[in-house]
């Protein structure tokens, strides 16, 4: 089956900066891959997908990056802000309509410090 | 426009014990997946339910089963409980046919 990593685990950046969290997969068949953001005691919020026929997608501050050659996938958040600070997880899935499940990796804590 | 909801928020059972879970799905959605989430870690797929069917199911024991109503709602029931199905429980929807998933609050169980 489907298998996700993601680095690194914990990562802190000063406000402004920019940061980065890397994920890898291992089933070619995967073809979407959303991020979500998820604060404490809430559920995971999803802040970006991208579809395999598609390189880079970006929402604002926010942008993903694909190489199906390589198999990874990165998400990448510019100028950050205190709020910004939560665990984010990257998963990867098939095509629903078959097998539609979710594989996520195991988080990074990211956090903002003024 | 409600999301996905959840009940209850918390839960505490001891072992041995039975509970059940209930979500009710984002408006306009027929899919609803359950994910187990331990401490620490990402989210694990437990079972997705559409048309009523259990459609596809992770690498969970026979203690865990669902349930789809006709109005999308489901239900997660966990027999026998182990103090190793402490976790938050997930809910997932979307509209079938389509990647993108909402997921609720959870409900954080702890089994004494």
């Amino acid at each position: 089956g489907e298998n996700v990593e993601q680095h690194p685990s914990t990562l802190s950046v000063q406000e402004g900066d920019s940061a980065v969290i890397k994920c890898t997969y291992s089933d070619s068949a995967s073809n979407y891959f959303p991020w979500y953001k998820q604060e404490l005691g809430k559920g995971p919020q999803l802040i970006i997908d991208i579809r395999s026929n598609v390189g880079e997608k970006k929402d604002q501050r926010i942008a993903v990056t694909l190489n199906k050659t390589a198999k990874h996938f990165s998400l990448h958040i510019t100028e950050t802000q205190p709020e910004d600070s939560a665990v984010y997880f990257c998963a990867a899935s098939i095509r629903p309509g078959t097998a539609s499940k979710l594989t996520f990796g195991t988080g990074t804590r990211l956090q903002v410090t003024l | 426009d409600a999301g996905v909801t959840q009940s209850p928020t918390h839960l505490i059972k001891t072992r041995g014990q039975q509970v059940t879970l209930r979500c009710s799905p984002k408006s306009g959605h027929d899919t609803v997946s359950w994910y187990q989430q331990a401490l620490g870690q990402g989210p694990q797929f437990i079972f997705q339910y559409y048309e009523e069917e259990e459609r596809q199911r992770g690498n969970f024991p026979d203690r865990f089963s669902g349930h789809q109503f006709p109005n999308y709602s489901s239900e997660l029931n966990v027999n026998a409980l182990l103090l190793g199905d402490s976790a938050l429980y997930l809910c997932a929807s979307r509209t079938s046919g389509r990647n993108i998933q909402y997921f609720g609050a959870g409900t954080r169980l702890s089994v004494l």
